[in-house]
């Protein structure tokens, strides 16, 4: 199993303003994966990451909204940036463990 | 592409009753699927997963799910609901390699009344 870190866990910023959420891995991944959950929906897929290229973003994501890093294989942060309330989503992580995907607690974001 | 179609988004049942939550998929090859269970304020928790052989998975909590290609079907079920199960649940369908990028349905909030 895999074990994740997700930080912030929540957070209330401002709009226009960007916010950086952390994901931190017990074990080395190959890929990572960025979700979505919008208030009362299921989750979306943002993005995939992986180590030493440019993320992979699905239809409706681009890489100014939302860019990634990955500079390792324990470690990646998603940007949320430019802000609006419509952002206002729990963010989460996931990470290939080999069998299934396993998640971070996730990040609850509130755009006010 | 990839979907699951969860119908039911929202069920009530009583606790002791028996419980199926409905899930159908569209893949096109031998799918990888999955249910997930999100207690309020928690994170994602895999509840089972099937990816080959007997088509009944047993999971934890009580929980098993049967796979019917011929239905394209995955149902969830428990035959004894407790007042914890209340939460949210998401059936899933992994990619090609069975667990990189998941699709999630709508959910289910199931709740429990005594």
């Amino acid at each position: 199993s895999a074990v994740i870190s997700q930080k912030p866990s929540r957070d209330i910023c401002q709009r226009g303003t960007s916010l950086t959420i952390q994901c931190q891995v017990d074990s080395q991944v190959t890929m990572m994966f960025w979700y979505r959950q919008q208030p009362g929906q299921s989750l979306t897929l943002i993005a995939t990451a992986n180590q030493g290229s440019e993320a992979t973003y699905e239809s409706g994501f681009v890489i100014d909204k939302f860019p990634i890093s990955r500079p390792n294989l324990t470690f990646s942060t998603l940007t949320v940036s430019n802000m609006s309330p419509e952002d206002s989503s729990i963010y989460l992580c996931s990470v290939d463990g080999g069998t299934e995907a396993f998640f971070g607690q996730g990040t609850r974001l509130t755009v006010v | 592409a990839q979907s699951v179609t969860q119908p039911d988004i929202h069920i009530t049942v009583s606790e002791g009753a028996s419980l199926e939550l409905r899930c159908n998929y569209s893949y096109g090859a031998t799918p990888y699927l999955f249910w997930y269970v999100q207690s309020p304020g928690q994170g994602l928790q895999l509840l089972l997963k099937y990816f080959s052989g007997d088509t009944l998975v047993q999971g934890i909590k009580g929980f098993e799910a049967e796979f019917k290609r011929s239905q394209s079907s995955f149902n969830l079920r428990k035959p004894s609901v407790h007042w914890s199960d209340a939460a949210e649940y998401f059936c899933a369908v992994g990619d090609s390699g069975g667990y990189q990028k998941v699709t999630f349905g709508t959910g289910t909030k199931l709740q429990v009344i005594p």
